[in-house]
């Protein structure tokens, strides 16, 4: 069947140091990833967005790359702070339906 | 600009008894999705409407409804409440022109308790 996958475990990260996190998916033709970060009981919040055709965007301090062949998705925060803290999401839209198709999200855990 | 607002907040309802969602998009944004979201299934998308037309709808039972104003302004129904209904239900807007769910952006939720 066609998902998304990310790390259902927390992550736990020392402060300063760069987080990973991975998104792989099976069985899409995506024409774009998405990144959004979800604080506890609020909506969440778009973060990046990364085309088909583009290897790695950047936004201060967060990294995304994409690599079609291995079909995956690679989001990093470099310098993180606990104000990182929070889950993040990644949602694939497919180029057949043009829908967004979403991770259940990973939990990250900066800690000071 | 105002971002995305939902009412009520929070709702907490019976068994059996209906409910219904209201969603007001940033200004200018056609596109509403609605998702319910859980602990153990994460988003899930329920539908998007745009231009007062579903344009897009989810694995969802007929229970669960939507519908869309000319001002883009949108309520999500859910008919016969059960204890699985339970969740946080998100809004999501965008300008929807593409065709496509573009960037969505995220009202605060409106948490749903069913007893």
């Amino acid at each position: 069947s066609q998902k998304i996958e990310q790390n259902s475990e927390a992550l736990n990260i020392q402060e300063g140091k760069t987080a990973t996190l991975t998104c792989n998916y099976t069985n899409y033709s995506p024409a774009y990833l998405q990144w959004y970060r979800q604080d506890p009981g609020r909506g969440p919040v778009f973060l990046l967005l990364i085309r088909e055709n583009e290897k790695e965007k950047r936004k201060e301090r967060l990294k995304v790359t994409f690599d079609t062949t291995l079909k995956q998705s690679l989001f990093h925060i470099t310098a993180s702070q606990p104000a990182d803290s929070a889950t993040y999401l990644c949602a694939l839209v497919r180029d057949s339906n043009y829908q967004l198709i979403w991770g259940a999200g990973t939990k990250l855990i900066i800690k000071p | 600009k105002a971002g995305v607002t939902q009412t009520p907040r929070y709702l907490i309802k019976t068994r059996g008894q209906q409910v219904t969602l209201s969603c007001s998009p940033i200004s200018g944004h056609r596109s509403v999705s609605w998702y319910q979201q859980t602990p153990g299934q994460g988003l899930q998308f329920l539908f998007e409407y745009f231009s007062e037309t579903q344009r897009n709808k989810g694995n969802f039972p007929g229970r669960f409804s939507g519908r869309q104003f000319s001002n883009s302004r949108s309520e999500m129904n859910v008919s016969t409440l059960e204890l699985g209904d339970s969740a946080l239900y998100l809004c999501a807007s965008s300008y929807g022109t593409s065709g496509y769910q573009e960037t969505q952006y995220f009202g605060p939720g409106t948490r749903l308790l069913v007893l």
